[in-house]
């Protein structure tokens, strides 16, 4: 069966230093990755997403992830993080089935930024 | 609007009760989901809707809930007789083409629902 392993729950870091966040996945072909953003209080945002092609992928807010498919993994990275990237982040993997595109998410990591 | 909107924002009722959450996908998206959230956890999968019919019920948890969707396009979920583990983050997404591979859910900010 499908599955999203995000190994942090809870990542703190400097504002200006650089991120990485995990995400492992489980999935018999070809993966449809994404990794989406919730601010306190709002819904997912879309950052990133990656069908095929290129492995390293560019989001939005200076975001890019790079699948790595040895590895089964998808890990997000930031360089230089500002305060108002602390959110909590999922990691998803989607395939087709039934007719539509369904996710299958991580349990989410919760990113906190000092100043 | 440009987005996903959902209604209302907070709901807060006692056990037992009926409650109704709504859903305004984005214009022109034919496929609908309900997720739910509850505290500390990933975003777990209720429904999936494709116009106004429902191909994917796997996800709710109980005959208690249920969802319809008129019009292909507002989406009302249902939950009747509420419990106190009913308490969660209700989302919403919509899609553009639910059968494509490169098909993006776009999200709602959710309804938070707690139940006294």
């Amino acid at each position: 069966a499908q599955s999203v392993t995000q190994p942090d729950i809870h990542i703190t870091v400097s504002e200006g230093a650089s991120l990485e966040l995990r995400c492992n996945y489980s999935y018999g072909a070809t993966p449809y990755l994404f990794w989406y953003v919730q601010s306190p209080g709002q819904g997912l945002q879309l950052l990133l997403k990656y069908f095929s092609g290129d492995t390293l992928v560019q989001g939005i807010k200076g975001f890019e992830a790079e699948f790595k498919r040895s590895q089964s993994s998808f890990n997000l990275r930031k360089p230089s993080v500002h305060w108002s990237d602390a959110a909590e982040y999922f990691c998803a993997v989607g395939r087709v089935s039934g007719g539509y595109n369904k996710l299958i998410f991580g349990a989410g990591t919760r990113l906190a930024v000092h100043p | 609007g440009a987005g996903v909107s959902q209604s209302p924002s907070n709901k807060v009722t006692e056990k037992g009760k009926d409650v109704e959450l709504r859903c305004d996908p984005i214009s022109g998206h034919t496929a609908l989901y309900w997720y739910r959230q509850s505290l500390g956890q990933g975003l777990e999968f209720l429904i999936y809707f494709q116009g106004n019919s429902a191909p994917d019920k796997s996800g709710l948890p109980s005959d208690r809930f249920s969802a319809e969707r008129t019009g292909g396009s507002v989406s009302t979920l249902t939950i009747q007789r509420t419990q106190q583990e009913d308490s969660a983050v209700y989302l919403c997404a919509s899609s553009f083409q639910a059968g494509s591979v490169t098909d993006t859910q776009y999200f709602g900010p959710g309804t938070r629902l707690t139940v006294l």
